[in-house]
C-alpha cells in the first residue's frame, strides 16, 4: 500500500527566510503527486501538483523519483504562507488522493 | 460559482446516535469523494461517487459507515450508533471525473463530536 510522509509537523522560520517541507513517499508504481494548502478559516485547497511543473505562490516542488520525494521549496517566506501543508499522492490510474499528516508553517515577522 | 457546500458545519451528539452529514458538489462534477481527518492525522479516504458506476467504498472503516448520491447531485454520509472514535473532520471533495490528474474541490467539512 502506498503512504506519504511529512516528517516535520511544525515548522517555524522568519520572513524573507527560505523554506523547505520535506515529503517522501512509498510507492512502487508511477504516482502523481500534489501538495495541498490550508489558510487559517479557509477550506483545503491544491497549491501544486508535480505533472504541471508549475510555480505557484513562489513554491516549487520537484519529484524525485530516486528518493521517492516531493519536498516544497519558496526561497523567501511571506507571513501569507503561515498556513497547514499537505502532501498527497495518487496511485497510476487511481483516483483517491493519500495524504501526509501534515506540515503547520509559520512564518514570523 | 459556488463551490462544494456541506452541512451541518459542526455536529454534536452522543454515542449511539445515528448522524447524516450532506455534501453539495460543484455542478457539472460527476466525481465525489468523502474523507476524513481525525485530530493530527491526514485525510483518509472513505468512500467515491463516479457518475452513474457503483461507488468505491473500499475506505469506510466499518457497516456503520455508509453513503448515497442522488445521480451527479447531492450525497449523504450516513454514520449510525455512533462511537467516540468517529470524531473528526469529515470532508467532501468533487472533481470534473475520476482521473487523477483532476483536481479534487474541497468543502469546509463537517466537524461531528461524539460525547
Amino acid at each position: 500500500a502506498q503512504r506519504v510522509t511529512q516528517p516535520e509537523k511544525l515548522l517555524s522560520v522568519f520572513k524573507g527566510a527560505p523554506v523547505e517541507l520535506k515529503c517522501n513517499y512509498s510507492y512502487s508504481g508511477s504516482p502523481e503527486l500534489f501538495w495541498y494548502v490550508q489558510y487559517s478559516r479557509q477550506r483545503l485547497q491544491l497549491l501544486l501538483r508535480h505533472i504541471s511543473r508549475e510555480s505557484i505562490k513562489g513554491f516549487t516542488a520537484d519529484l524525485n523519483k530516486g528518493e521517492t520525494s516531493f519536498h516544497l521549496k519558496k526561497p523567501f517566506a511571506q507571513e501569507e504562507d503561515s498556513a497547514m501543508y499537505y502532501c498527497a499522492l495518487i496511485r497510476s490510474n487511481d483516483y483517491k488522493l493519500s495524504f501526509g499528516a501534515g506540515t503547520t508553517v509559520t512564518v514570523r515577522a | 460559482g459556488a463551490g462544494v457546500s456541506q452541512s451541518p458545519s459542526n455536529k454534536v451528539t452522543e454515542k449511539g446516535k445515528d448522524v447524516e452529514l450532506r455534501c453539495d458538489p460543484i455542478s457539472g462534477h460527476t466525481a465525489l469523494y468523502w474523507y476524513r481527518q481525525r485530530l493530527g492525522q491526514g485525510l483518509e479516504f472513505l468512500i467515491y461517487f463516479q457518475g452513474n458506476s457503483a461507488p468505491d467504498k473500499s475506505g469506510l472503516p466499518s457497516d456503520r459507515f455508509s453513503a448515497e448520491r442522488t445521480g451527479e447531485s447531492v450525497s449523504t454520509l450516513t454514520i449510525q450508533r455512533t462511537q467516540q472514535e468517529d470524531s473528526a473532520v469529515y470532508l467532501c471533495a468533487s472533481s470534473v471525473t475520476g482521473a487523477g490528474s483532476y483536481e479534487q474541490y474541497f468543502g469546509p467539512g463537517t466537524r461531528l463530536t461524539v460525547t
